[in-house]
């Protein structure tokens, strides 16, 4: 079956610092990887997301995500966060597209400024 | 992007009793959804994916008898969930499938 480990439960960080999230998975198969945020009080809104083609994948907001297959690992990262990245980070594993969505149990990282 | 709302954002019951939560999408039609709960520090669990017009295909483990879900339309889906009791608190969380999956702002349970 399929699972999403996500290494980090809670990140605190300065302003400026750089950011890496892990992420971990198990299936078989031929699979799609996302990385969601949710703010304070928001949905759940698409960071980015991996299908095939180049490894590392750029998202919004200067995130970027590298999809390691011999690792099944798909870590997110940003150079320098900002007071407005605090929010909660789910990595997510599907199959079939955007159907059936597994998640991680999320990180919640909180930047200080 | 797209909206997604749920009514109501929270509720209290008392265990035993019924509850419906609603989720609508405001700005488009789509044939495929999802629910999802989230237990406090815990990952979003799919419960059930249902393709408007026909039943829900529930996961495993999850009591279709108990979670009631119906595709009224294109842009409404409600789930039921019956004889509520203080285990079935929780936050749920729907979603829809178009070109991407977007989500409601979720309902928080508290069954007492």
């Amino acid at each position: 079956a399929q699972s999403v480990s996500q290494h980090n439960h809670h990140v605190i960080l300065s302003e400026a610092a750089s950011l890496e999230l892990g992420c971990n998975y198990s299936y078989g198969g031929t699979v799609n990887l996302f990385w969601y945020v949710q703010y304070p009080g928001q949905h759940l809104q698409l960071l980015l997301k991996y299908f095939s083609g180049d490894p590392l994948v750029k998202g919004i907001k200067g995130f970027e995500a590298e999809f390691i297959k011999s690792k099944f690992s798909f870590n997110l990262r940003k150079p320098s966060v900002q007071w407005s990245d605090t929010a909660e980070y789910f990595c997510a594993v599907g199959s079939g597209g955007y159907n059936k969505l597994i998640f991680g149990a999320g990180t919640r990282l909180a930047v200080h400024p | 992007g797209a909206v997604v709302s749920q009514h109501p954002s929270w509720v209290i019951c008392k265990s035993g009793t019924s509850v419906k939560i609603e989720c609508r999408s405001l700005d488009f039609q789509a044939t495929t959804m999802f629910w999802y709960r989230q237990f406090p520090k815990q990952s979003l669990m799919l419960m059930a994916t249902s393709n408007e017009g026909s039943k829900a295909t529930y996961e495993q483990g999850v009591e279709k008898d108990k979670f009631l879900i119906n595709h009224a339309s294109l842009t409404l889906s409600t789930l039921t969930v019956t004889s509520a009791h203080p285990e079935d608190s929780s936050f749920y969380i729907c979603s829809y499938s178009y070109n991407e999956q977007f989500f409601g702002p979720g309902t928080r349970l508290t069954v007492l």
